[in-house]
């Protein structure tokens, strides 16, 4: 069964760094783009970004480009997604998702249950 | 940037009838478009791509059509957990991939 586990809840103060992951089992984590989606309190879906495991090919939304990154570590099968300088803004729920091949890599299929990031003072 | 527009923005409909949500791109995106089903505290589901297949496990009360920049999404019969938010997304040629802001269904 493909399935993607996410890291648990986060709970930051503005400023502050944060790194959450995503791991991918029962596929071929190298072979799959990996995407991040954020959805704040009671809003839509926005696609943030995605990473091509293996060779790290990322691609980035114009909305969230220099304000997050996103890797991986093939090694252990995990995707992350990273601040540097956390803002209350920041408060969402993100979701990773697998992508499909060729063209449909932004295609999303099947998607983790999400890490809560809750930034406050 | 390929923007996606739903509507209406909330449908309400009650349970065995019939609902249509529509999706709408600013740009063709042929039949690069997906669906997915969103209930409250779970993560999106994908229910169709390529404008009318549906996913693996999803019931045939759900179909969809369109191609271009014109789609639709048609849930017959509606058992009550299909009540749920539902977002298009384009995946066609590189990104950014936008999603539309999503429909909620709910019970009449």
């Amino acid at each position: 069964e493909v399935q993607l586990v996410q890291s648990g809840a986060e709970v930051k103060k503005p400023g502050e760094s944060l790194k959450i992951s995503c791991m991918g089992s029962g596929y071929s984590f190298t072979n799959y783009w990996i995407a991040w989606v954020r959805q704040m309190p009671g809003k839509g879906l926005e696609w943030m970004g995605m990473l091509y495991p293996d060779d790290s090919d990322t691609r980035y939304s114009p909305s969230f480009q220099g304000q997050v990154t996103i890797s991986a570590d093939k090694s252990i099968s995990t995707a992350y997604l990273q601040w540097s300088s956390l803002k209350a803004s920041d408060t969402a729920m993100y979701y990773c998702a697998r992508g499909g091949i060729g063209d449909r890599r932004g295609l999303f299929d099947p998607w983790g249950p999400g890490t809560l990031v809750t930034v406050s003072s | 940037e390929i923007v996606m527009t739903q509507s209406p923005a909330t449908v309400s409909v009650s349970p065995g009838e019939r609902a249509t949500l529509s999706c709408r791109a600013s740009q063709s995106v042929s039949s690069n478009l997906a669906w997915y089903q969103q209930k409250p505290g779970q993560a999106p589901r994908l229910l169709i791509y390529g404008a009318s297949t549906r996913a693996t496990g999803i019931p045939a009360r759900f179909s969809a059509s369109g191609s271009g920049t014109e789609f639709t999404l048609t849930i017959s019969s509606l058992q009550s957990e299909d009540f749920a938010v539902y977002y298009c997304q384009h995946y066609g040629n590189w990104p950014p991939y936008s999603f539309g802001q999503g429909t909620k269904l709910q019970i009449k």
